[in-house]
């Protein structure tokens, strides 16, 4: 069965760094999400990307923040200028359609130290 | 504005027996809902979800949750738990108009004791 899939499942980084999150989605499908988890908190929506531009995002997704669909595979979230906040479960996500169920990837762990 | 509230964040219970975990929601337009699970070191997977139709919707494995419009809640039930439903369940809803960004609940964590 296809899955997404995400890359690392573990990233260590120092404040200030920046850091690419990698997301591999279903191949037929063409809505794709970004959702991060602070650890003990909720789930929480961060930005949608459909026919390779933000269709939403969310008051977290500020300037630090940019997504990119570099090739026909690849779901990019991108982190310039990290901050300790920033530590969370990061999980991308796609649907063929947006009414459709949206699959989620295993996620990458972000720790900024 | 969308929001979740799951009521409990741990829920305890033996092997066999019954549980609910309970997800009420706020919405001013229409919604549908979901029910993820998350079992531990996995990302989170549909276990079922409600459009329309018949407001009692049901997984492969048992579980089955109902739509309750005039309570606005969504809640997740089995008859009978088994350890490997020891998992983190989210309640989510998105908007049926416009952008489909999914609102979580903070998650209940189901723990199945022997």
């Amino acid at each position: 069965e296809p899955e997404v899939t995400q890359t690392p499942s573990h990233q260590v980084t120092q404040m200030g760094q920046e850091v690419i999150l990698r997301c591999v989605p279903i191949s037929n499908h063409l809505y794709f999400y970004w959702y991060r988890q602070i650890l003990g908190q909720k789930v929480e929506f961060l930005v949608s990307f459909y026919n390779n531009e933000i269709s939403e995002k969310s008051e977290i997704f500020d300037d630090q923040f940019s997504v990119e669909r570099p090739d026909g595979s690849n779901f990019t979230l991108k982190i310039r200028s990290t901050k300790l906040e920033d530590s969370a479960m990061y999980f991308c996500a796609s649907n063929p359609d947006r009414t459709d169920t949206q699959y989620f990837g295993p996620g990458t762990r972000l720790t900024v130290l | 504005a969308q929001s979740v509230t799951q009521l409990d964040s741990q829920v305890p219970v033996f092997e066999e027996a019954p549980v609910e975990l309970r997800c009420n929601y706020s919405s001013s337009v229409s919604v549908y809902l979901f029910w993820y699970v998350q079992y531990p070191n996995q990302g989170l997977q549909l276990l079922l979800k409600y459009l329309s139709g018949s407001t009692l919707v049901k997984s492969i494995n048992g579980f089955e949750a109902e739509f309750n419009k005039s309570q606005t809640s969504f809640h997740l039930r089995k008859p009978s738990v088994h350890i490997s439903d020891t998992a983190e369940y989210f309640c989510a809803v998105s908007i049926i108009q416009g952008a489909q960004k999914l609102v979580f609940g903070q998650g209940t964590r189901l723990t199945i004791n022997p």
